[in-house]
């Protein structure tokens, strides 16, 4: 079976600091990982994906995340965050390729202050 | 992109009645739709998957009686609570898969705010 940690339930920053979301999983196959956003009462949204090639994967809205084998992790960045980027992020892995369910991790809520 | 969307996007009922939620492909076909129970402050939990053509598979501890689900066409999926509790409020969230299928990426629905008075 797999399963996806996040690590911090929620991450306060600053507005235009830096913030990393950690994210680990395990699975006894190869892997995809993805990375959702969800604003208030609002479905997700896919940020980015690993599938294959580069383990550094660049997303939508300024995130990246890279992908790390060894340490089963797949951490989320961003270099500058604006007041706008205030969510829950959600980690999420899937051993199939092609139609699958995702199993996803208990999400962090970012927040950013001014 | 490919846009998937729920319907309605809250609703408030009495204990007891039954209340529907159709989530719509809207721009692909999917034959496969996914429908997901979120409490607040916690991750999405997968409670069945939704098969055009045939029944849908429910995740372990999800009452079929009480949640039915029917994938009536290739881009519409219904869910119902039937005869609604409050336990039965939350958060329902659709998804369908990719049409280019690679990936195992997923389009969410808006989702739909149940509560059950």
């Amino acid at each position: 079976a797999q399963s996806v940690t996040q690590l911090d339930s929620q991450v306060p920053v600053f507005e235009e600091a830096p913030v990393e979301l950690r994210c680990n999983y395990s699975s006894s196959v190869s892997v995809y990982l993805f990375w959702y956003v969800q604003y208030p009462n609002q479905g997700l949204q896919l940020l980015l994906k690993y599938l294959s090639g580069s383990t550094l994967v660049k997303g939508i809205n300024g995130f990246e995340a890279e992908f790390n084998k060894s340490q089963t992790s797949f951490h989320l960045r961003k270099p500058s965050v604006h007041i706008s980027d205030t969510a829950e992020y959600f980690c999420a892995v899937t051993k199939n390729s092609g139609y699958s369910t995702l199993t996803f991790g208990k999400g962090t809520m970012l927040l950013v202050s001014p | 992109g490919a846009v998937v969307s729920q319907h309605p996007s809250w609703v408030i009922c009495k204990s007891g009645t039954s209340v529907k939620i159709e989530c719509r492909s809207l721009d692909f076909q999917a034959t496969t739709m996914f429908w997901y129970r979120q409490f607040p402050k916690q991750s999405l939990m997968l409670m069945a998957t939704s098969n055009e053509g045939s029944k849908a598979t429910y995740e372990q501890g999800v009452e079929k009686d009480k949640f039915l689900i029917n994938h009536a066409s290739l881009t519409l999926s219904t869910l119902t609570v039937t005869s609604a509790h409050p336990e039965d409020s939350s958060f329902y969230i659709c998804s369908a898969p990719s049409p280019q299928g690679a990936g195992g990426e997923l389009f969410f629905g808006e989702g739909s705010r149940l509560t059950v008075l």
